[in-house]
């Protein structure tokens, strides 16, 4: 069935760095791919999504690329701050309905 | 607007008993989605609902079931409750966004279920 594979599972970063997670998809007639932060006992919450029409796209410290031939696509966060730590979950949707990937655990430390 | 609702917020269950989440929006959204999260396992989804009299079954649906009640609430109801039902549950509402498509889905908070 349709699957989306998240990477890494952890990661940490020193306050200022960048951090980059990947997800890869399986079903090519996906076209929608948000990207959404869980803080700690708290809701999902969207912070970014992209269209299958672009490659590309920015909101002040973060941005999504989508490789569609690949099936791929990556958050960039830039400039880490501590209140960026917390646990992101991409998505891809799929015959109506958000398949989500398994999540990265995303730790930065001042 | 509160948005997203749910109840209750946490609750604990002996194995067999039967319960029902409850789930209510004031977003005026067509669509509804009931997920469990579990440590390692991302967000599944369980039921959904993309307009007000029909329901689907999602990635895994077995142990539970739902009613659509009117445009606002979606519940979900376990009716013999297992330890393996342990989880958190999210219900969500989404709207379609313009151009190509997509939807942007909006969470409630979330109910924590412990199953003895």
């Amino acid at each position: 069935g349709e699957n989306v594979e998240q990477h890494p599972s952890t990661l940490s970063v020193q306050e200022g760095d960048s951090a980059v997670i990947k997800c890869t998809y399986s079903d090519s007639a996906s076209n929608y791919f948000p990207w959404y932060k869980q803080e700690l006992g708290k809701r999902p919450q969207l912070i970014i999504d992209i269209r299958s029409n672009v490659g590309e796209k920015k909101d002040q410290r973060i941005a999504v690329t989508l490789n569609k031939t690949a099936k791929h696509f990556s958050l960039h966060i830039t400039e880490t701050q501590p209140e960026d730590s917390a646990v992101y979950f991409c998505a891809a949707l799929v015959g109506g309905k958000l398949i989500f990937g398994q999540g990265t655990e995303l730790s930065v430390k001042p | 607007n509160a948005g997203v609702t749910q109840t209750p917020k946490f609750q604990v269950l002996k194995t067999g008993q039967s319960m029902t989440l409850q789930c209510a929006q004031d977003m005026n959204h067509n669509s509804m989605y009931w997920y469990r999260q579990d440590p390692g396992m991302g967000l599944r989804l369980i039921y959904y609902s993309a307009s007000e009299g029909t329901t689907d079954k999602g990635e895994v649906p077995n142990g539970y079931n739902v009613s659509r009640l009117n445009k606002r609430e979606f519940s979900l109801r376990l009716e013999s409750a297992a330890p393996s039902q342990t989880s958190v549950y999210f219900c969500a509402t989404g709207t379609r966004t313009s151009g190509l498509g997509g939807e942007t889905q909006y969470f409630g908070p979330g109910t924590r279920l412990l199953v003895l």
